[in-house]
C-alpha cells in the first residue's frame, strides 16, 4: 500500500541557509500535517492543510512557511535557520480517522 | 497545562507481562483516539485508533477510552521484546481538518 513520502530523508544546512522539505501524501488523502520532534521530545504541531487550503496553525515560527500544491504534495519552507531548527520533521497526512505518517526528514543545522 | 497528559515512563516489564499506557487529556473537542508506536529515528506507526467509549481490541492491543474521566489506555498482552518502543497517544477533533495533539510518549522496554 501506498505510504506517506518524505524527502529528503537527511539534510544537512548551514545556520541562515534556507531549506524545503517535501511531503507527498497517500493518494485520496485530504489533509496534510506537519510535525516537529526534537530528540526525546513528542512531535509538536506546526501546521496542517485540509484540501489544499490551511486549516490550522500550531507553533511554526514565522521563518517557517508551508503549502499544499494542485497534486496535493506539500512543502514546508525554512528560512533563516537556527541551531535549534535541527529536529525531524515528520509529514503526516489523513482521511477520516486514520492517519499515516512519513518516515520524517532529519535536518540538521550546523 | 498540556491538552494531552501522558504517563512518562520509562516502563520496563518481562517479556509476556501486560503493559499498560495511560493519558489523559483536558479538550472535550477530541473525538478520535489513536495510539502510535514509534522506534528510534523512525516515524510514528498508527497502532490503533478509536472513537467511542469503551473497548477496542486488535490481537494483543487493546484500547480503551472513558470520555466521561477524559482518559485513554493501551493495553498490551504477551508483551515481546519486539514491542520495546515509544508509544505515543494521539486526539484529535471529528473533522479530518482537526490537528493531531500528541501526548509526549512513553519509553516501553520488554526485558526477554
Amino acid at each position: 500500500a501506498a505510504g506517506v513520502i518524505q524527502s529528503p530523508r537527511h539534510l544537512i544546512k548551514e545556520k541562515r541557509e534556507t531549506a524545503t522539505l517535501k511531503c507527498y501524501p497517500i493518494p485520496r488523502h485530504d489533509t496534510v500535517y506537519w510535525y516537529q520532534q526534537g530528540p526525546g521530545q513528542d512531535p509538536q504541531f506546526l501546521i496542517s492543510f485540509y484540501e489544499k487550503m490551511q486549516s490550522d496553525k500550531g507553533s511554526i515560527p514565522d521563518r517557517f512557511s508551508a503549502q499544499q500544491f494542485s497534486d496535493y504534495h506539500s512543502e514546508l519552507n525554512m528560512s533563516s535557520l537556527e541551531l535549534g531548527d535541527s529536529a525531524l520533521y515528520f509529514c503526516a497526512s489523513r482521511k477520516g480517522t486514520e492517519a499515516f505518517f512519513g518516515q520524517g526528514t532529519r535536518l540538521t543545522v550546523v | 497545562q498540556k491538552e494531552v497528559e501522558q504517563d512518562p515512563g520509562p516502563l520496563s516489564v518481562p517479556e509476556g507481562a501486560i503493559v499498560s499506557l495511560n493519558c489523559t487529556y483536558s479538550n472535550s473537542a477530541f473525538q478520535y483516539f489513536m495510539w502510535y508506536r514509534q522506534y528510534s529515528r523512525k516515524g510514528p506507526e498508527l497502532l490503533m485508533y478509536t472513537y467511542s467509549s469503551g473497548n477496542k481490541e486488535d490481537g494483543r492491543f487493546t484500547a480503551q477510552v472513558d470520555k466521561s474521566s477524559k482518559y485513554i489506555s493501551l493495553f498490551i498482552r504477551d508483551s515481546q521484546p519486539s514491542d520495546s518502543a515509544t508509544y505515543l497517544c494521539a486526539m484529535s477533533g471529528y473533522s479530518s481538518a482537526s490537528k493531531i495533539i500528541f501526548g509526549s510518549g512513553t519509553r516501553l522496554s520488554i526485558r526477554p
